[in-house]
């Protein structure tokens, strides 16, 4: 079945560092959505993209999908200890499938 | 508000119990879905109902059982036949339509 992978499974950053998860198909994906996941919390959704070399951003936070549909990438400015926890990758076909997830660590 | 309501957030079973988690919503969602995290894992999906009385076996469907009878509810039973059932479920609901999921604070079972 369709599957998304994501790397990298951890980050350690600096506080102030960047951060970039990636997440990467062998097949043309219709969109990608990124989900948040706070430790010991729920994913919440953050963003959904649908065409072809979409770039969208929220703040700090900047969403890319690729030419080709087939890769994603959610980058981080300058990170914050609020922005501790893992960021998965999914696509949606009527049923949301995950990657493995990013866990991003930011040490103050 | 409206929002997911799983029950409980935690549960301890014996070995050899079913166990039944509650899912509520009251976003008026047409579908629901049932997706269990082990740790360093992603979600992997169970089941999922996009309507009433209706609703598909997921990735790792085995040992697992649900019913869809209201369009609020969509309860998940553990059963004995699940080898490995101690993880963190979560609950997640979705409008027709709408792009993304909203998700329960999840229950996290432990079977000893």
């Amino acid at each position: 079945g369709q599957q998304v992978m994501q790397i990298p499974q951890y980050q350690h950053v600096q506080e102030g560092e960047d951060f970039t998860t990636y997440c990467n198909s062998s097949t043309t994906l219709s969109n990608i959505q990124w989900y948040k996941q706070r430790p010991g919390g729920h994913p919440v959704f953050l963003i959904q993209l649908v065409k072809s070399g979409e770039v969208k951003k929220q703040k700090r936070l900047t969403f890319q999908f690729g030419e080709a549909k087939k890769n994603s990438s959610l980058h981080i400015t300058a990170t914050q200890t609020t922005d501790v926890g893992t960021y998965f990758c999914a696509n949606n076909t009527g049923k949301l499938i995950f990657g493995q997830g990013t866990t991003l660590q930011v040490k103050p | 508000d409206g929002g997911i309501t799983q029950s409980p957030k935690y549960l301890f079973r014996k070995e050899g119990q079913n166990v039944t988690l509650s899912c509520e919503q009251n976003l008026n969602h047409d579908a629901m879905y049932w997706y269990r995290q082990d740790p360093g894992q992603g979600l992997r999906l169970i089941y999922y109902s996009q309507i009433v009385n209706d609703f598909q076996k997921g990735d790792i469907a085995e040992g697992y059982s649900v019913s869809r009878e209201k369009k609020e509810s969509f309860p998940l039973t553990v059963t004995s036949a699940q080898k490995n059932p101690t993880a963190f479920y979560l609950c997640a609901s979705s409008h027709q339509g709408a792009w993304g999921y909203t998700f329960g604070s999840g229950t996290r079972l432990t079977v000893v």
